[in-house]
């Protein structure tokens, strides 16, 4: 059975373009979340959505990032415009429901130059 | 002052050794995760728990609510063993599905 898939595995953009990572969680899977990890403040939950619902997306750090789940096997995570801070390890997971064990995607690496 | 916070930040231990890695928190929570990083960046739920103790394998997670605290130990440890392990919490509080992580502890066991 297939895990999370996350796509594209690495990303190398220039300041200013548009970036789109996208995921699909697991079938059956009712909860889909998006963390970015990076170094300085390891790993971060941008937003998370129930039933294709987002329920909470505080964590979203300003309005040049936005997600959406038009259907429960795809989510994409948008970033416009992208700037170098935005450089990091993005994950996508899915659990059957929030309150459950979260199975992890392999991660997006984006670099913004 | 963080949320989460793991001890120790790194540890180095030869094959064979017990290990034990530390999770304190300071909200209350309704669950309490362990996850391990490879090194390759690939990460995997070890643990699940909201109190005493569940085992898999080499691996043993305990938790002791009224303490605030958890430990991960690992029993006769490998150098596949070798990765960040990473606590993370429900805040009871918060939304369901908001994980609080620290900041990991990497592991590195030699042969």
């Amino acid at each position: 059975d297939a895990g999370v898939i996350q796509s594209p595995r690495h990303e190398v953009t220039e300041m200013g373009q548009e970036v789109t990572l996208r995921c699909k969680p697991i079938s059956g899977h009712n909860s889909l979340f998006w963390y970015r990890q990076t170094m300085m403040r390891g790993l971060e939950l941008l937003i998370y959505f129930n039933n294709n619902v987002p329920i909470d997306d505080s964590g979203m750090p300003e309005d040049r990032f936005s997600a959406k789940m038009p259907n429960a096997s795809f989510s994409t995570l948008k970033i416009q415009p992208s700037e170098p801070r935005d450089s990091a390890v993005y994950f996508c997971a899915s659990s059957r429901d929030s309150y459950n064990e979260q199975f992890f995607g392999p991660g997006t690496r984006l670099t913004v130059l | 002052k963080n949320e989460v916070e793991q001890s120790p930040q790194n540890l180095t231990a030869q094959e064979g050794e017990f290990i034990t890695i530390n999770c304190s928190y300071s909200v209350g929570i309704s669950a309490l995760h362990w996850l391990q990083q490879h090194p390759g960046g690939g990460i995997v739920s070890l643990f699940m728990l909201s109190s005493g103790k569940k085992k898999h394998g080499r691996l043993i997670a305990t938790i002791n609510i009224q303490e605030k605290h958890s430990s991960l130990h690992i029993t006769a440890s490998h150098p596949r063993d070798s990765a960040v392990y990473i606590c993370a919490v429900r805040d009871y509080g918060g939304s369901q599905g908001n994980l609080i992580f620290g900041k990991g502890t990497k592991l590195s066991v030699k042969p």
